[in-house]
């Protein structure tokens, strides 16, 4: 089962504007990670947060974490015509992980950004 | 370097034939991933392989094999394809490194099952 649910499934924006995406999850985490997909390729790691983290910035990207609310939050500033793809959030859990994370991945938002 | 590589891009089989998906990274890596993505899906994990010598079942196994061949290459085999296997397989590879948990994907194989 899914642990992620991403809102919305799908987002149309014109090009400079701001792009929200949100992420709810189900359990208690060690870490929350976004990540990209252009059409047809493989995804590409975005950002991580930390469970003890609220907020990180990484140039455009903006991601929020409310552990209270099993949430988080992706902002994309200034979006451009390269910015679309689709995003997914992805959650690592608690406890020993012998060096590995089983990630489990939201269902993703596609996001389109019209010039 | 050429990050994560995976063979074959596309495949289709037949029902009950078998096929093995290879994967193979360059980074050093410890970890590594078997996924699958059904259309309007994330991402579910079928294996992983925490180092080499060791694997572990995901949240989706069934019907499926894995071999960590060593420390670069990991394979994920179909013994008798069913179509509820059609899907976009991709893997992945990781090393933790302080807090870095960053996973590397390759660009998919796309296998139809008919």
């Amino acid at each position: 089962s899914q642990q992620g649910e991403e809102d919305p499934q799908a987002l149309s924006i014109q090009e400079g504007e701001n792009a929200t995406m949100n992420c709810s999850y189900k359990t208690s985490i060690n870490n929350l990670q976004w990540y990209r997909q252009n059409s047809g390729r493989g995804l590409v790691h975005l950002i991580l947060i930390r469970s003890n983290e609220r907020e990180k910035h990484s140039g455009r990207l903006r991601v929020t974490l409310d552990t209270s609310k099993k949430s988080s939050s992706l902002l994309i500033t200034a979006s451009r015509a390269a910015d679309t793809a689709s995003y997914f959030c992805a959650t690592g859990p608690q406890g020993p992980s012998q060096g590995a994370q089983k990630l489990v991945f939201g269902q993703g938002t596609r996001l389109t950004i019209n010039p | 370097n050429a990050g994560v590589t995976q063979t074959p891009k596309f495949q289709v089989l037949k029902t009950g034939q078998s096929m093995t998906l290879q994967c193979a990274q360059d980074m050093n890596h410890n970890s590594m991933y078997w996924y699958r993505q059904d259309p309007g899906m994330g991402l579910r994990l079928i294996y992983y392989s925490a180092s080499e010598g060791t694997t572990d079942k995901g949240e989706v196994p069934n019907g499926y094999n894995v071999s960590r061949l060593n420390k670069r290459e990991f394979s994920l085999r179909l013994e008798s394809a069913a179509p509820s296997q059609t899907s976009v397989y991709f893997c992945a590879s990781s090393e933790f490194i302080g807090w870095t948990y960053e996973q590397y994907f390759g660009p998919g194989t796309r296998l139809t099952v008919t």
